[in-house]
């Protein structure tokens, strides 16, 4: 059972336009949540993470915002650039720590 | 260089034949964990230590086992391989496990059972 889940496979954005990337958790007890991005033959890259307390975090292009309520969070990413194009994989912390829950990735695709 | 190694990269096996994957991480990490990566699944943690001789299991750890000797080591091992193990795998480490920490990942191993 998907505990974190990102139900957009794929995203195409403009180059310079805003990208959003959305993921929804079921777990009310996570910790922290963080967004890994994943080019083809390699392994995921950290991106950003945000803390279950805040409910923002922004890192130059990149800001992560979060819903608790909604149990919801999105990556945005301003301006768009060809080189973002890449599979993006939120993540969340369970509150005991150790154990991570990936989403299913979104495909971003930079047009330029 | 920070690097996180598997090795092989590739490896296509029959079902029932043990293998082993090698981790090795040169940065000191006291956390380190597999994961696999299938279609429409996303990542799935699979295993995961704290520390040396401390292992514990992840969201699907069926079909696998781990140890962790050294603390630069964390081997995966697939004691009988099944067709369902067909995945790309990655392992990680980070300084310790929680999401203060970015995990470095490794390039991934593609197996293939057939």
């Amino acid at each position: 059972d998907q505990q974190v889940k990102q139900n957009s496979p794929s995203l195409s954005v403009q180059e310079g336009r805003i990208s959003i990337l959305n993921c929804d958790y079921t777990n009310s007890m996570f910790d922290y949540f963080l967004w890994y991005k994943k080019y083809p033959a390699e392994g995921p890259t950290f991106l950003i993470s945000i803390s279950s307390i805040k409910d923002k975090n922004e890192d130059g292009r990149f800001t992560v915002f979060l819903n608790k309520s909604a149990k919801h969070l999105s990556l945005h990413i301003v301006p768009s650039q060809p080189g973002d194009s890449a599979v993006y994989f939120c993540a969340a912390e369970s509150l005991t720590g150790n154990q991570f829950y990936f989403g299913t990735g979104t495909s971003l695709t930079v047009i330029p | 260089e920070a690097q996180v190694t598997q090795n092989p990269r590739y490896l296509i096996t029959v079902t029932g034949k043990k293998l082993t994957v090698t981790c090795s991480q040169n940065m000191n990490h006291e956390y380190m964990s597999w994961y696999r990566q299938d279609p429409g699944l996303g990542l799935r943690q699979i295993y995961y230590s704290m520390n040396v001789e401390v292992t514990d299991k992840g969201d699907v750890p069926e079909g696998y086992k781990v140890s962790r000797k050294e603390k630069r080591n964390f081997p995966l091992i697939l004691e009988s391989p099944s067709p369902n193990q067909t995945s790309l795998y990655f392992c990680a480490s980070s300084p310790q496990g929680t999401g203060r920490y970015e995990q470095y990942f490794g390039p991934g191993t593609r197996l293939t059972v057939t």
